[in-house]
């Protein structure tokens, strides 16, 4: 069976610092990977998504990058992270094909301060 | 473009009583959709999902839902609600343009339960 991991599963971060936060897929092989972000009493917010290894679509200008390293592997990246930057970010994936459901990992809380 | 309506972010519910959760799309062609839960603190976790075969479609947990075309909706409900059903509910519907595989997503719905 496949399953999805986020770590770490919450990070305090100080202003102007750093961002790694990492998603591996395991029991699958080329699936679509996805970064989402939910701010306080707010929807998701699709960041960026992946069809392959060093593809790399950006659905919103901001301070966030990902790479995809590996097949199964979808690292969300900052140099230096922005108070607003705060939220729970998930990380997803689905089979290749038209369609398909979306699987979520659990979750990542970031706290700026 | 495709969107997703989700109206009510708040819905309250007493314990035993009818659930129903509402969700308008709207597409220019058969579109794919879905409704996620989601517990505190955690991912999404997918309830149940309609892809152009039968318009009622059964999920986990005792949810269904009905796509209405004519009416552009895709309502969940469930029949008695239970405690461990609060949560935020999410109806999402898949982006149609070629090779993008995204989904559009609701704002979300928190759904609470009254003993």
């Amino acid at each position: 069976s496949q399953t999805i991991h986020q770590w770490p599963a919450t990070l305090v971060q100080p202003v102007g610092s750093p961002l790694s936060l990492e998603c591996t897929v395991e029991g699958t092989s080329n699936p679509n990977l996805y970064w989402y972000r939910q701010a306080a009493g707010r929807g998701l917010q699709l960041l960026f998504y992946s069809v392959g290894i060093g593809q790399i679509s950006s659905e919103v200008p901001q301070n966030l990058s990902a790479s995809r390293p590996q097949d199964r592997q979808f690292i969300l990246s900052s140099k230096k992270l922005l108070l607003s930057d705060s939220g729970f970010y998930l990380c997803a994936w689905s089979v290749k094909g038209d369609r398909n459901e979306q699987f979520f990992g659990p979750g990542t809380r970031l706290t700026v301060l | 473009a495709q969107s997703v309506t989700q109206l009510g972010s708040h819905v309250s519910v007493s314990e035993g009583a009818l659930v129903l959760l509402r969700c308008n799309y709207s597409s220019s062609v058969p579109p794919y959709l879905f409704w996620y839960v989601q517990y505190p603190n955690q991912g999404l976790q997918l309830l149940l999902k309609y892809t152009s075969a039968a318009t009622l479609v059964k999920g986990i947990n005792g949810f269904e839902a009905e796509f209405k075309k004519s009416e552009t909706s895709f309502h969940l409900t469930k029949p008695s609600a239970h405690m461990s059903d609060a949560a935020e509910y999410f109806c999402a519907v898949s982006d149609l343009s070629p090779g993008t595989y995204k989904y559009i997503f609701g704002t979300g719905t928190r759904l609470k339960v009254l003993a």
